[in-house]
This record gives structure tokens, sequence and C-alpha cells, in this order.
């Protein structure tokens, strides 16, 4: 079953605009992780945010993660056309088991 | 270096046959996740293998499921007399140590399932 759930689903916005997209959780976790999928290509690793983390950045990506609200974000400032793609947030839930719970992802498209 | 390999790419096959798909982790890579994805959803984990072993399999839909990995590198995913709900894209993925609280993991392209 999927524990994460992204919103918006979609989002559009214009080239140079900054995108933000939300990720919410229903148990505890280790850590969380963001994936990008571009079309018709694997996942790619984005930033990892471990528990005990409440912000992180990486080139133009900022997470951030609030384990009260069970609630992480991505931002992703001055999106170019290149950042189009579905992004998914994964989380290790504190269960013991190794595997990533994803959710079903936010489709950004950046319009040039 | 090479990243993570799946073959085939596309599989196309009819309800009730047997399919078998490929992964090759990155060299040197310990743990291997198998990861089912259906169209507009994320990656739905199916099972995971530290080494050679299946340290967690809880996300194999049923027993027509069956993965392996015999020498700690390449692994395969087994699915008996396919069902048209099987139809998604297989992902695989290796992280080097294992365990999602230590690594992150790196994905294959995917094989594309459809049972007709």
């Amino acid at each position: 079953s999927q524990q994460g759930e992204e919103d918006p689903q979609a989002l559009s916005i214009q080239e140079g605009e900054n995108a933000t997209m939300n990720c919410s959780y229903k148990t505890s976790i280790n850590n969380l992780q963001w994936y990008r999928q571009n079309s018709g290509r694997g996942l790619v690793h984005l930033i990892l945010i471990r528990s005990n983390e409440r912000e992180k950045h990486s080139g133009r990506l900022r997470v951030t993660l609030d384990t009260s609200k069970k609630s992480s974000s991505l931002l992703i400032t001055a999106s170019r056309a290149a950042d189009t793609a579905s992004y998914f947030c994964a989380t290790d839930p504190i269960s013991g088991s190794e595997k990533l719970v994803f959710g079903k992802g936010t489709k950004l498209t950046v319009n040039p | 270096g090479a990243g993570v390999s799946q073959t085939p790419s596309n599989k196309v096959t009819e309800k009730g046959k047997y399919v078998e798909l490929r992964c090759d982790p990155i060299s040197g890579h310990t743990a291997l996740y198998w990861y089912r994805q259906s169209l507009g959803q994320g990656p739905e984990f199916l099972i995971y293998f530290q080494g050679t072993g299946a340290a967690d399999d809880s996300g194999l839909p049923n027993d027509r499921f069956f993965a392996v990995r015999p020498e700690g590198s390449v692994s395969t995913l087994k699915i008996q007399r396919t069902e048209r709900g099987d139809s998604a894209v297989y992902l695989c993925a290796s992280s080097l140590i294992g365990g999602a609280r230590y690594n992150e993991q790196f994905f294959g392209p995917g094989t594309r399932l459809t049972v007709l």
C-alpha cells in the first residue's frame, strides 16, 4: 500500500518560477527520500533527509521535513524545462523492513 | 560505471504464460530490490535481497511471483500463469550496503510487461 501522498497531483509552471511539492505520510519513519522520474526513464534519487533533520539543500532543491505533522516538502527554485518530470517521495518506515514506500507522485510541467 | 540494467525493456505475453525478468545491479551492490509500478502510481515494493537471500518478500502479491538471486548479483523475477492485472513496469534497484535507512537506491529503466 502507498504510504506517501503527494500534492498536488499535477503542477504546471513557467520556466524561472519556483515549484513546491508536498508529501504526507502515515507512520513514523527513519528517513524520507525524493526521487524524479522522467518519461520513459528510471527513477533518479534527488535527496535524502533523515528523521532528525528539518531541512536539507542540494543545488536548486530544498527539502523540509516535519515529523510532528508527518509531512515533507520539495522546493525547486528557478525551474527549467528540463525539470519536467514526475516527483515521488519515498519513506523508510520504522518497521524493521528494508524497503521504500512511495507516494503516487506529482507530475511537474515546466513551460519554456 | 554502468548503472542498473534490466532486460528485456519490453515484454508482451499472453494470459497464462510464464515470464522472466532480469536485473543486473551495479557491481558491488549487495542489496537488490524489485518494485512494480502501475500507470499513474508510484512504485510498489515487491521483494528485497541482501546478498543471495530474500530478506523481505512481503510485497510479492501471491505465489505466482518468485524471485531469485543465486550468486548475489543478477536477479530474476519470475511470474507464472500471468494475468492481465500483472501488466505494469517492473523496476529493479540496488544499493551499496542495503537498507533504505543507509543508502539511496539506484534504479534501472524498468521492464514494461504487457499481458494480453
